[in-house]
């Protein structure tokens, strides 16, 4: 089935800029997302990227696909300590489908 | 923008009881909404796909007598954990999809304590 990995544990310093990266296996994923969840909460949709695209923008966030490698890397300029969260990988064949989530990846900030 | 509520936040229930989380859709009608349970360790399990008015679809390995759910309306759904025990303590977290947006929004979670 698919599969969606990523590192669990990343930390930078405030005002550096972090890159969580994350790999998938099913060739055809159209949509692959970026949630954020931070402590005792919900998650919630950072950005998206569909699978004809490279690259995409939004502020301080900025999503780089090689769809070749099937990886994906969500990348947060400037980061603060409000950025210290988890940060799942998500892909999907469908809008509204299923998806499949990688296990997260847990970002420190450090001040 | 899109909004779950997810009832109750957190819930303490003895052994043996069944406890029901609520996961509404405020401001849209949900194609599809999802349960999911999150290990200490981060990673989601998920544990169901429901579809209004059809049995909801479970995941290899989730007991569907023990986790009932309902997906009463296109905006509603509810799992109940039923005869709770000790090991069913966890985060619960819902989502729902819907073609109107991309991604999933996700309730606020439950978590549950059994004692």
């Amino acid at each position: 089935g698919e599969d969606v990995e990523q590192s669990l544990f990343l930390s930078v310093r405030e005002g550096d800029s972090s890159v969580i990266n994350c790999t998938y296996t099913d060739s055809s994923s159209t949509y692959l997302y970026w949630y954020k969840q931070e402590p005792g909460a919900g998650l919630q949709l950072l950005t998206y990227i569909f699978s004809n695209m490279d690259m995409k923008q939004d502020q301080r966030l900025t999503v780089l696909l090689n769809k070749k490698d099937k990886h994906l890397s969500l990348r947060i300029a400037d980061t603060q300590t409000g950025d210290s969260a988890i940060y799942f990988c998500a892909e999907s064949n469908t809008n509204a489908g299923k998806s499949t989530f990688g296990d997260g990846t847990t970002l420190t900030v450090k001040p | 923008g899109a909004v779950v509520s997810q009832h109750p936040s957190w819930v303490i229930c003895k052994s043996g009881t069944s406890v029901k989380i609520e996961c509404r859709s405020l401001d849209f009608q949900a194609t599809t909404m999802f349960w999911y349970r999150q290990f200490p360790k981060q990673s989601l399990m998920l544990m169901a796909t429901s579809n209004e008015g059809s049995k909801a679809t479970y995941e290899q390995g989730v007991e569907k007598d023990k986790f009932l759910i309902n997906h009463a309306s296109l905006t509603l759904s509810t799992l109940t954990v039923t005869s709770a025990h000790p090991e069913d303590s966890s985060f619960y977290i819902c989502s729902a999809a819907s073609y109107s947006y991309y991604g999933y929004t996700f309730g606020s979670g439950t978590r549950l304590t059994v004692v």
